[in-house]
């Protein structure tokens, strides 16, 4: 079964530190993409950041990064300088390929606070 | 450029009766999908439409079903309510093709069931 895990419910920072939130997955494919959604009180997932398997440079978007490791299966996302409007829930999304469609697979969130 | 719309917000319905939720794809994508997202929970997929046709199913019980119409826009529809389906429901587009593009999702509709 192919799975995506998030192990940090909750998770709290301090305005302008920085946070990391975890996420692994399972798969058997080679080459996929894997994305981290923000979701604020407001309910719209937004797109965080992107990542394809394939390459070996970890993404960035400004303040926010990840550390990709393959091997590991492991799909961490770095909050650089925190925000208030950080606060959300964030979400890890795999794109499973089945039966010729991409059907996504969402961990169950850690929920971030930012603290002023 | 308009992104993608979900009707009604909200709505509060009674068990046994029957709802039916829109969504309208952002310009330019062509893939449909509906997601279920209990309190607290993350989204759980339901269902997929490509083409006007039902591509993917999650596991949800036959009172889940839904439609595409020629204009890419799309409708969920449950039948015989139960407690249990009180959640946020959410729909998203994409592109068929492109592993990199990502779903761009709704606000959600916010379904009660009394």
């Amino acid at each position: 079964a192919q799975t995506v895990t998030q192990s940090q419910p909750e998770m709290s920072v301090q305005e302008a530190e920085t946070v990391t939130l975890s996420c692994t997955y399972d798969t058997s494919e080679s080459d996929y993409y894997l994305f981290w959604y923000k979701q604020p009180p407001s309910r719209q997932m937004i797109l965080v950041i992107r990542q394809e398997a394939y390459k070996q440079q970890n993404a960035t978007e400004n303040r926010f990064s990840v550390n990709f490791q393959k091997a590991a299966k492991s799909f961490s996302l770095k909050i650089s300088d925190s925000q208030l409007g950080d606060a959300a829930m964030y979400f890890c999304a795999f794109p499973r390929w089945v039966s010729g469609t991409y059907k996504y697979i969402f961990g169950t969130g850690t929920r971030l606070k930012v603290l002023a | 450029d308009a992104g993608v719309t979900q009707s009604p917000t909200h709505l509060i319905k009674t068990r046994g009766q029957q709802v039916t939720l829109r969504c309208s794809p952002k310009s330019g994508h062509d893939t449909v999908s509906w997601y279920q997202q209990a309190l607290g929970q993350g989204p759980q997929f339901i269902f997929q439409y490509y083409e006007e046709e039902e591509r993917q199913r999650g596991n949800f019980p036959d009172r889940f079903s839904g439609h595409q119409f020629p204009n890419y826009s799309s409708e969920l529809n449950v039948n015989a309510l139960l407690l249990g389906d009180s959640a946020l429901y959410l729909c998203a587009s994409s592109l068929r093709t492109g592993l990199n593009q990502p779903q761009h999702f709704g606000d959600g509709t916010r379904l009660s069931i009394l």
